[in-house]
């Protein structure tokens, strides 16, 4: 059983529009992160979100974690070819060293 | 900045053979993380480390052993490979319980 569903699965869309991924889980996170994965390389971490409610940018990325630590979305504004890339959150749901992984979206930005 | 480093980069192995992945944190990061990603698949959690004890498991094979070293790499040895063990192997290492850095990976093909 996946703890972390991610949505959509794949999204192709055309430079400079807007998109939002989501991440969905019946339980509660004690943080949540965000990572960018290109082919063959590792995760690249973008963001943490601890606090229920928190909202992060990061330039045109913003995050924010649900008010019950359940979920989390990731919105893109103005999207860039060089957004295209897998896009995965993590949780940990007991602040120990124990990462579940989402479904993962993968994003595909045309020029 | 330094980052995780994972040797080797590529690994091609036998049925019943034997691996020794290994990885260097980030100077000063005490815990150490692996993870499994299959093609097409999310990171699978493995193991971790913290302060030179195991801290957590995940999906690890009992084939499979990992240890953190005084110096705080680790090597995660993995014994009579199946074909299914193929995949991308990743260390992430961190300072604090909200945050993963992750190598570059290990791909392991084993035919």
């Amino acid at each position: 059983t996946q703890l972390l569903e991610q949505s959509p699965q794949f999204l192709s869309i055309q430079e400079g529009e807007n998109l939002t991924v989501y991440c969905n889980s019946s339980s509660v996170f004690s943080s949540l992160q965000w990572y960018r994965q290109e082919p063959g390389e590792g995760p690249v971490l973008l963001v943490t979100v601890v606090t229920g409610g928190e909202v992060k940018k990061l330039k045109r990325l913003t995050f924010q974690f649900g008010d019950a630590r359940k979920d989390s979305s990731l919105h893109i504004t103005a999207a860039q070819p060089g957004d295209t890339g897998l896009y995965l959150c993590a949780g940990d749901t007991s602040g120990t060293y124990k990462y579940i992984f989402g479904t993962g979206t993968r994003l595909k930005v045309l020029a | 900045a330094a980052g995780v480093i994972q040797s080797p980069r590529h690994l091609i192995k036998e049925k019943r053979e034997t691996a020794t992945l290994k990885c260097y944190p980030i100077p000063r990061h005490d815990t150490v993380y692996w993870y499994q990603q299959g093609p097409g698949q999310d990171p699978q959690f493995l193991i971790s480390f913290y302060e030179k004890m195991q801290s957590d498991k995940g999906s690890i094979p009992d084939r499979f052993s990992a240890q953190q070293f005084s110096d705080y790499h680790s090597e995660l040895n993995m014994s009579s490979l199946e074909l299914g063990d193929s995949a991308l192997y990743f260390c992430a290492s961190s300072g604090s319980v909200y945050e993963q850095y992750f190598g570059p990976g290990t791909r392991l093909t084993v035919t």
